[in-house]
This record gives structure tokens, sequence and C-alpha cells, in this order.
């Protein structure tokens, strides 16, 4: 089976830097997908990771450690349209149906 | 270039009456099709997905159906809704080609009264 677990919200501030967390247990893996959610929007395509370390695209970036079960997604440079549900999620396996976490709601303050 | 549609965008139904959600996907061929749903203060739950026309796979018992009459064509179904169907209906298909991620039509807000 297969069991994600994120914070369930978050505040920061704009400009500063915020790490979202994700953790996960799967009878095996197949890459870990994060997905930015605004409200009542369909979510879209942040990052994927497949073998451990950092990926970075402009201002997000995307850790992962499979030993550990873990990834987190890390946004510089906050502005305030960053206010949004962040989606942390991993296929059952191979070319297979993903399973989202819950999401975290991030809120950027000026 | 491929895009995902979904319709309609918003719709109010009264408990007991049925259901048709449908979804298209244009520029590609033999996609991998998703139904999800999120409720309100909830994840994105799956609810069907199928691999091919007339292949269909239930994650989840419920009152709801999907159907693939074409190759490019997912629909969601129910013949009796119930309050707890109203949520956020999310179609999807599996493209991107190194990685494998999903694209999500525009959502269908249900509200079941």
């Amino acid at each position: 089976g297969q069991n994600i677990d994120q914070p369930t919200e978050m505040t920061a501030t704009e400009g500063a830097i915020v790490q979202i967390n994700c953790t996960y247990q799967t009878s095996g893996f197949n890459g870990l997908f994060w997905y930015q959610q605004h409200a009542g929007e369909a979510p879209t395509f942040l990052s994927y990771n497949v073998l451990d370390g950092l990926e970075e695209k402009g201002r997000f970036s995307s850790f992962l450690s499979r030993s550990k079960g873990y990834s987190y997604l890390l946004l510089k440079e906050l502005q305030m349209k960053d206010s949004a549900s962040y989606l942390c999620a991993v296929p059952l396996s191979g070319n297979t149906p993903l399973v989202f976490g819950k999401g975290t709601r991030l809120s950027v303050i000026a | 270039s491929q895009t995902i549609h979904q319709w309609p965008a918003t719709l109010v139904q009264p408990v007991g009456s049925p259901l048709s959600l449908e979804c298209t996907v244009e520029g590609t061929s033999n996609p991998n099709l998703y139904w999800y749903r999120q409720a309100a203060g909830r994840g994105l739950q799956l609810l069907f997905y199928s691999v091919g026309i007339g292949q269909i796979s239930s994650e989840v018992p419920q009152n709801l159906s999907a159907s693939r009459p074409q190759d490019r064509q997912f629909i969601l179904s129910s013949k009796k809704l119930l309050l707890s169907d109203s949520g956020f209906y999310l179609c999807a298909w599996r493209g991107g080609v190194e990685t494998g991620e999903l694209f999500f039509g525009e959502g269908s807000r249900l509200t079941v009264l």
C-alpha cells in the first residue's frame, strides 16, 4: 500500500523561503511528483524526482531521499501568487495512477 | 499539442438525480485517462482509470460509474446522486514523455442538494 503525509497548512512572508515536506510509504518507488493547486482550479505540475537529490526549477526546487521516504518542495522569493495548495503524489507502480497526499495549503502574507 | 477538456464546469443537482460528466482529450492517441474527486477539505481521491476503450478500473466502491466509449472520451456517471457525491471532479491524462505527469482538465464542481 501507500501512505503520503504532508502538513495541512503553512504560512510564510512575501520574499521569504518556505519548505514543504512530504513523507511517503510505497511498496515500490517510481518517482515523486509535486503539483500546485490554486483555490477552485485544477492542479498543475511543478516537479518530478526519481533519483535522490535536488532538482531546481527557477524559484522552485524539489528534493528526494528514497532511503528515507522523504521529499520537500522549496519555494524561494515567495510571492503573493504562490498562495495555493501544494500536493505531493506518487504512482502506485510503474505507469499506474498517481496517489496524492491531502496537500499543504500555503498562505503568503505581506 | 495535447489538450484536455471536461464539462460542465459547474452543476447543482438534487439528491437522486442522474449525473454525466464528460472529458475529452485531443492531440494524443490511446491515452491513460483518470477521474479524481476532491471533496471539501480533502485530498484528491482516484475514482476510475482507463488504459483503453472499454477498459475501466474502479478504485473505490460508490454509486458512480465510468465509461470510455471512444479512445479520447471518458465519461463519469451516476444513476442517483447522493449528498456525499458533492465535490470537485477532475479528469486527467497521463502524458509527460519523460516523467509521465498528469495533465488535468479544468474541473467540474458538483453540488448535490
